[in-house]
């Protein structure tokens, strides 16, 4: 058990550039979830799959963000167009099981960096 | 609406002191799931405790205890004999039966404890 892991742990870019991050989440977990945590803030809710369906998205997804699980394990989260508002932690977590309200097992996060 | 609220937003202790943190929750929903997460200078936020609505039961855990109260919608979480290792931030968040694959939290208490 490697635990969540995401790539890259920080990224700075310049507004109006496209990133794009990585979450591997725990092997055999069913369930990612996209949070994101600015400074003095708890993490708030972005969107979250069940395998590869993406199941829910939250209003503070714009359409700036599109987030993948392609096959059911690694998923990616995408900026486009990035605003300095963007800048924060983007954590990633994951949990196994059919129910939810199961612990989520988080990754350290990639925090962004919007110049 | 559901809502989090910790309203101590930094507690500094000297070691072995007791020390409690504070979470008052709100929610129109009767089932529902109560969690503690602790986050590390490290970043990634990690499962102290979950607590249906249902269940009141005090618990303990080795120098952690939870205090769930129905009544003043209320879920505090005491460390005994604070280490240093206990210097994080802690977040409590909040789970809904019909909204259950998100989790809501609160703004966290950061801690700190001094040798």
């Amino acid at each position: 058990d490697t635990g969540v892991s995401q790539d890259p742990r920080h990224k700075i870019t310049k507004r109006g550039q496209n990133v794009t991050f990585r979450c591997d989440p725990i092997s055999e977990h069913n369930r990612l979830y996209w949070y994101r945590q600015t400074l003095g803030q708890g993490p708030e809710f972005l969107t979250y799959f069940q395998n590869e369906a993406q199941l829910e998205k939250s209003r503070l997804l714009s359409d700036r963000f599109s987030a993948e699980r392609p096959k059911g394990s690694f998923s990616t989260l995408e900026i486009q167009r990035t605003e300095q508002g963007d800048s924060a932690m983007y954590l990633c977590a994951s949990s196994l099981g059919a129910a939810a309200n199961e612990k989520l097992f988080f990754g350290s996060g990639t925090q962004l960096s919007v110049l | 609406a559901q809502k989090v609220t910790q309203a101590q937003t930094e507690i500094s202790v000297v070691e072995k002191e007791d020390v409690t943190l504070d979470c008052v929750y709100e929610t129109r929903d009767t089932t529902y799931y109560l969690f503690w997460y602790k986050q590390p200078p490290s970043g990634e936020l990690v499962f102290l405790i979950r607590r249906n609505s249902f269940d009141e039961q005090n618990e303990i855990s080795g120098r952690y205890s939870w205090n769930f109260q129905k009544s003043t919608s209320s879920f505090n979480f005491t460390i005994t004999a604070s280490q240093v290792v206990d210097s994080a931030v802690y977040f409590c968040a909040l789970s809904e039966a019909w909204n259950t694959d998100k989790l809501i939290f609160g703004t966290g208490t950061r801690l700190q404890v001094f040798p």
